[in-house]
């Protein structure tokens, strides 16, 4: 049971940004969201996560809604190098937060 | 760079073999996890370790085991393969916080592929 929604796949320009979205309803107030990322023939490589607050780091930044309900990760200038399967994933309290994996989006980006 | 290495990228083994699986991580990580991953399945946690000698049963145990005698080394064992255990196994690691991974990101090797013939 993934406990995360995310469409099948999603398609964007080269050098434009990338809204990747999740839907995440059953979320509780000590669940942590996490995103990963996939790259073909690779093991997952770690996002970024966050708990309520909107976090950036180097590589995206992650914009929750208020009622914790769904995120967005954002690819803020999209290159072939992030064409991926990427993962919306909760880290569940009562699950001693171990990671819930999803069937992800996979990004498509053309040149 | 810090690093979880799988000892082989590509196995295939015979029915019936017994057949182990090493990951070894040099980030000093005390969770280590075993994945396997197939098509429409995503990933699912076989087993994991947050201490040494230490060993929870994930989500999908059966018909494997493991080792953790170090802290850097945990083992997938298959004690007899069979071909239902054809899958990719991903090997991961993070630090322990009070939960398992609540403010680090794990880290993964890059994959054994295994094929039981």
């Amino acid at each position: 049971d993934a406990k995360t929604t995310q469409p099948n796949s999603m398609e964007s320009n080269e050098e434009e940004p990338v809204h990747l979205p999740c839907n995440h309803s059953t979320i509780s107030g000590t669940d942590y969201i996490h995103w990963y990322r996939q790259l073909p023939s690779q093991g997952p490589e770690y996002v970024i996560h966050g708990l309520t607050s909107n976090v950036n780091n180097r590589m995206a930044s992650l914009a929750i809604a208020e009622d914790r309900k769904s995120s967005t990760l954002i690819l803020h200038r999209a290159t072939l190098r992030d064409a991926a399967v990427y993962y919306c994933i909760l880290a569940i309290e009562d699950s001693n937060y171990q990671l819930i994996w999803g069937a992800g989006t996979k990004l498509i980006i053309k040149p | 760079d810090v690093k979880v290495t799988q000892s082989s990228r590509y196995l295939v083994k015979r029915t019936g073999e017994k057949v182990f699986l090493e990951c070894v991580q040099d980030m000093d990580h005390e969770n280590m996890f075993w994945y396997r991953q197939d098509p429409g399945l995503g990933l699912r946690l076989i087993y994991f370790s947050y201490d040494v000698k230490m060993k929870e049963k994930g989500d999908i145990p059966e018909g494997y085991s493991v080792s953790r005698e170090k802290k850097e080394r945990f083992s997938l064992i298959l004690e007899s393969a069979s071909t239902n255990q054809t899958s990719m196994y991903l090997c991961a690691s993070s630090l322990w916080t009070q939960g398992l991974n609540i403010n680090y990101g794990y880290t993964f090797g890059s994959g054994t592929r295994l094929t039981v013939v």
